[in-house]
C-alpha cells in the first residue's frame, strides 16, 4: 500500500494483559514515530526511530512500554501489564528522514483497557 | 522549555469567511513549522509547512511565520464546511522527533 499501515485498528483488552501494536511505514521512509492520543487531547510523543541509529525513547511513559524496529521496516509497540490509563489511540507516522517534520500518519490503533 | 500554545476553541466561522488560527511557541531555536489538520476520528494530515519569515500561500491556505514574535498562523480563505476539523500546529528545532512538538489543536467549526 501507499500509506502507513497500522494493526490492529481496534484492540480491547483486560487490565494486566500485554498488547502489541504494529506499524508498517511508507516504503523508503527512514524515520518512524509513535504517538499516543488520548480522547480529546493532543499528540504525545512516545518514541522515534531513524534508520539504524539508536531510537529516541525519551517519550515512553514507563518501562511497561517498549518498541522495536528492524532496519527501515515494520515497527512494533508493546505495552506490558496494561492499565486503564493506557486507553488511547496509538498513532504511527513515517517521514523521509530525521530532519523533516512532514510526517505521514497511519489510521491508528485504538486501545481500550477494561 | 519547548511549548506551543493554541487556543483550543471551538472557533466558529461562517461559511465563506476567513478563518484565522494562531499558534505561539517558546523555543527560539525552532526552525521549521507545520500545520496539520485532523478530522474527528481520523489521523492528522499535513496541510502546510513554512520555514522562513513571511507568508506562504497554497490554494485557500496561507501560513504566516514571524520568528521574532514567535508565532505562526494559518488563514483559510473562503471557508467551507469541509474545513471543520482540529488544526494542530507543530514546530521542529531541526533533528528528529525530539524537536517536533505538537500543540493541542484548535477546533474549527465552519457554519453553513
Amino acid at each position: 500500500g501507499a500509506g502507513v499501515s497500522q494493526s490492529p485498528s481496534n484492540k480491547v483488552t483486560e487490565k494486566g494483559k500485554d498488547v502489541e501494536l504494529r506499524c508498517d511505514p511508507i516504503s523508503g521512509h527512514t524515520a518512524l514515530y509513535w504517538y499516543r492520543q488520548r480522547l480529546g487531547q493532543g499528540l504525545e510523543f512516545l518514541i522515534y526511530f531513524q534508520g539504524n541509529s539508536a531510537p529516541d525513547k525519551s517519550g515512553l511513559p514507563s518501562d511497561r512500554f517498549s518498541a522495536e524496529r528492524t532496519g527501515e521496516s515494520v515497527s512494533t509497540l508493546t505495552i506490558q501489564r496494561t492499565q486503564q490509563e493506557d486507553s488511547a489511540v496509538y498513532l504511527c507516522a513515517s517521514s523521509l528522514g530525521w530532519n523533516t517534520g512532514e510526517l505521514f500518519f497511519g489510521e491508528g490503533s485504538r486501545l481500550t483497557v477494561l | 522549555q519547548k511549548e506551543v500554545e493554541q487556543n483550543s476553541g471551538p472557533l466558529s466561522v461562517p461559511e465563506g469567511a476567513i478563518a484565522s488560527l494562531n499558534c505561539t511557541y517558546s523555543d527560539r531555536g525552532s526552525q521549521s513549522f507545520f500545520w496539520y489538520r485532523q478530522y474527528s476520528g481520523k489521523s492528522p494530515e499535513l496541510i502546510m509547512s513554512i520555514y522562513s519569515n513571511g507568508d506562504k500561500e497554497d490554494g485557500r491556505f496561507t501560513a504566516q511565520l514571524n520568528k521574532a514574535s514567535q508565532y505562526v498562523s494559518l488563514l483559510i480563505r473562503d471557508s467551507q464546511p469541509s474545513d471543520s476539523a482540529t488544526y494542530l500546529c507543530a514546530f521542529q528545532r531541526g533533528r528528529g522527533a525530539d524537536g517536533l512538538t505538537f500543540g493541542k489543536g484548535t477546533h474549527l467549526i465552519i457554519q453553513p
